[in-house]
C-alpha cells in the first residue's frame, strides 16, 4: 500500500543537477513528504522533508507542487557518492505515532 | 544527530535456531521503534512497530510468533527470529525517532541474516 510512485532508475552526469520526481497523488493535507537514500547494504539516510513549502538544506532541495500531489528532490551538484536508491516516503499516521511506508524508490547512478 | 545502533551487523545461523537482533538509540529515548525487512534489490517492508512497555503492532502478513519483538526500555528494542529457515534470510533494519530533533526517523545500519 505504498503511497508514492517513482521512476525505477535514473542516470546523472557528475557535477550536474539530479532531479528525482515523486508522485503522491493520494497524500492527505497534514501528511509530510520525506526523502531518504540508501547506499548498498546500509540503512537509509535522511535527506529532507516538507509539508507544502519548498525546502532546502545542505544536502538537497525539495520542491512540492502547489496541489501537493507530487514533489521533486534536487541534488544541485551530483557526485559519484550520490549513487544510491532514493526513496520518497509519505508518513502515515497510525495509533498515536507515524510510520513510513516505502515505495520502490529510484536507483540513481551518477556517471563520471 | 540521533544515532541508532544495530547489532550484529551480520549473522549466520543454522536452520531451526533462533537469532536475536538488537536496536539501540544511543543518544535519545525512543518510545517507538520500527522493524523492516529488505530482500535483495527490493524496497524496505515494514514488519512491525515496537512500543516501549507494550506489545508490538505487526503489519498484515507478518507472523508475530515467528518474529518476536521486545521493547523493554526506552533505548532498546530486540527482534528475535525464531526457528529460522532459509527463506528468512534477509536484511533487517530498525528505525527510531528522536522526538526533539526536527528531522525524520533515524535508521540503523542493518543486520544481514543468512540461514543455512
Amino acid at each position: 500500500d505504498a503511497k508514492t510512485t517513482q521512476p525505477p532508475s535514473m542516470d546523472c552526469a557528475e557535477g550536474r543537477a539530479a532531479n528525482l520526481p515523486c508522485n503522491h497523488s493520494t497524500i492527505s493535507g497534514n501528511e509530510y513528504v520525506y526523502w531518504y537514500r540508501q547506499i548498498h547494504s546500509q540503512g537509509p539516510q535522511y535527506i529532507i522533508h516538507g509539508l507544502k513549502n519548498n525546502e532546502t538544506n545542505e544536502m538537497a532541495s525539495l520542491i512540492i507542487t502547489e496541489d501537493r500531489k507530487s514533489s521533486t528532490l534536487i541534488l544541485p551538484h551530483a557526485t559519484l557518492r550520490d549513487t544510491a536508491v532514493y526513496y520518497c516516503i509519505v508518513r502515515v499516521a497510525t495509533s498515536g505515532t507515524y510510520k513510513y511506508i516505502f515505495g520502490t524508490g529510484t536507483r540513481l547512478k551518477v556517471l563520471a | 544527530g540521533a544515532v541508532v545502533s544495530q547489532h550484529p551487523s551480520r549473522v549466520i545461523c543454522k536452520s531451526g535456531t533462533s537469532v536475536k537482533i538488537e536496536c539501540r538509540s544511543l543518544d535519545f529515548q525512543a518510545t517507538t521503534m520500527f522493524w523492516y525487512r529488505q530482500f535483495p534489490k527490493q524496497s524496505l517492508m515494514l514488519m512491525a512497530t515496537s512500543n516501549e512497555g507494550s506489545k508490538a503492532t505487526y503489519e498484515q502478513g507478518v507472523e508475530k510468533d515467528k518474529f518476536l519483538i521486545n521493547h523493554a526500555s526506552l533505548t532498546l528494542s530486540t527482534l528475535t527470529v525464531t526457528s529460522a529457515h532459509p527463506e528468512d534470510s534477509s536484511f533487517y533494519i530498525c528505525s527510531a525517532r528522536d522526538g526533539v530533533a526536527n528531522y525524520g526517523y533515524t535508521f540503523g545500519s542493518g543486520t544481514r541474516l543468512t540461514v543455512v
